[in-house]
């Protein structure tokens, strides 16, 4: 158990609607990064937030946002979506802001399914 | 660009073979690299790392070694157990000057072994 914690697990929903998915970083981590896991694509880096702050930005669509909040769960919301988003999105948490390194506990992931 | 080639599997194997997962990568400037294992129905997890060449990162009987002639870093076991079964993925950190660290990561390599 990594002490990242992701709600929901699994996710059903259809084309053109909108989802929230929420991140529990690990006590004490300030940093909060999301990544995509898909069959075609691979893991990929979306975005990081520290301490409240966006940090990096991958390759996020612009259908989709995300925010950190004062008790800094942080929550990923993806809108319009298409069946191209269907995905096993991850996030992970660090203690520092990524501008020297610090290991990356990542959560166990949601399940996402866009029929 | 940074980017990570890992060998496609599945790979199969039985208990007690040797395993070798290739991974080469392409970046500037000196990248740490990672290796990272997913269980099943887990989020990903850090095995080994290693930040300079010719570093040996060795985890639970997991070697790799950072080549930089050969821009490889090639994950190795003498002794594969059925609990090794998992996807390992391969991956590497940048940090563009003024920017902050970013895991850029490989497809994934599904390990099976079988008793």
């Amino acid at each position: 158990d990594s002490g990242v914690t992701q709600t929901p697990k699994h996710l059903i929903t259809a084309t053109g609607q909108r989802v929230t998915l929420r991140c529990s970083p690990r006590s004490g981590d300030l940093s909060v990064y999301w990544y995509q896991q898909s069959l075609d694509q691979g893991l990929q880096f979306l975005i990081q937030y520290y301490n409240g702050e966006e940090r990096a930005k991958g390759n996020i669509l612009e259908r989709f946002s995300a925010q950190q909040f004062p008790d800094l769960h942080s929550e990923l919301n993806l809108s319009s979506l298409e069946l191209g988003d269907s995905a096993l999105y991850f996030c992970a948490s660090s203690v520092g802001g990524g501008f020297s390194y610090n290991e990356q506990f990542f959560g166990p992931g949601t399940r996402l399914t866009v029929l | 660009g940074n980017s990570v080639t890992q060998m496609e599997g599945p790979v199969t194997l039985s208990e007690e073979a040797f395993l070798t997962i290739n991974c080469t990568y392409t970046a500037t400037g000196y990248p740490s690299l990672f290796w990272y294992v997913q269980y099943p129905g887990e989020g990903l997890q850090l095995l080994l790392k290693a930040t300079k060449a010719d570093d040996k990162g060795s985890n639970k009987g997991f070697e790799a070694t950072y080549r930089k002639e050969t821009t490889s870093f090639h994950l190795e076991k003498g002794s594969v157990q059925v609990s090794d079964s998992a996807v390992y993925f391969c991956a590497l950190r940048t940090k563009p000057q003024g920017g902050s660290e970013k895991l850029v990561f490989g497809k994934g390599t599904k390990l099976t072994v079988n008793p």
